[in-house]
């Protein structure tokens, strides 16, 4: 079945420190993918999203481009802020084009320290 | 305008009993899904309605567990003879018809004791 493994954490950074989380997917077809929010006391919001192959997603700073290859969708920002602590997690869907369920990995919590 | 709402935000039960979870989803979105969170964990899939129907129910994990969303707008997540092993974080996400961007819902934190 459809998996996603992402890296373990808490991840420490400093501020303006250079981000990547990393994030493979195990799945049968052509999944969209998908990167999710979860700053502290808040819901799980959408942070970026690619629907194809070679798709680069992109949001408040943070990129992640779909790589057939390797399979997998890493998670990048050049410089982070204290504002992006919070938990993260990668996502496909279980069709194409998200229209299904959302399978989950088990979120990367990012700690920035200023 | 108004996100996807859930109620209660918290819910606390003793094992057995029943209960019962809430979603009122975004105005205008057809469809609507259920997702649970344990602890340290990501949200896991359990059922997906399109309009009023349940077009996948294939995550709910047993019988106990059964959702309802009779006039394709608030749903409702029951859950027969509750046992401890169910405490987690219930999450509600709505979509448009294209079914693009799922928007989700704060849940509600059930413990069974």
């Amino acid at each position: 079945g459809n998996s996603v493994t992402q890296m373990e954490g808490p991840v420490t950074l400093s501020e303006e420190a250079f981000l990547t989380i990393n994030c493979t997917y195990t799945a049968t077809g052509y999944p969209s993918l998908f990167w999710y929010v979860q700053y502290p006391g808040e819901g799980l919001q959408l942070l970026l999203k690619a629907t194809k192959a070679d798709d680069k997603g992109s949001n408040k700073g943070f990129e992640a481009t779909y790589r057939k290859e390797t399979t997998s969708f890493h998670l990048e920002k050049g410089s982070v802020q204290v504002s992006d602590s919070a938990v993260y997690f990668c996502a496909l869907s279980r069709s194409g084009g998200g229209a299904d369920g959302l399978t989950f990995g088990k979120g990367t919590h990012l700690i920035i320290q200023p | 305008g108004a996100g996807v709402s859930q109620t209660p935000s918290n819910k606390v039960t003793e094992k057995g009993k029943y209960v019962e979870l809430r979603c009122d989803p975004i105005s205008g979105h057809t469809a609507l899904y259920w997702y649970r969170q344990s602890l340290g964990q990501g949200p896991e899939f359990l059922i997906y309605f399109q309009g009023t129907g349940a077009a996948d129910d294939s995550g709910l994990p047993n019988d106990r567990f059964f959702a309802v969303r009779p006039e394709g707008s608030v749903s409702t997540l029951k859950i027969q003879r509750t046992e401890r092993g169910d405490s987690a974080v219930y999450l509600c996400a709505s979509s448009t018809r294209d079914r693009e961007t799922q928007y989700f819902g704060p849940g509600t934190r059930l413990l069974v004791l």
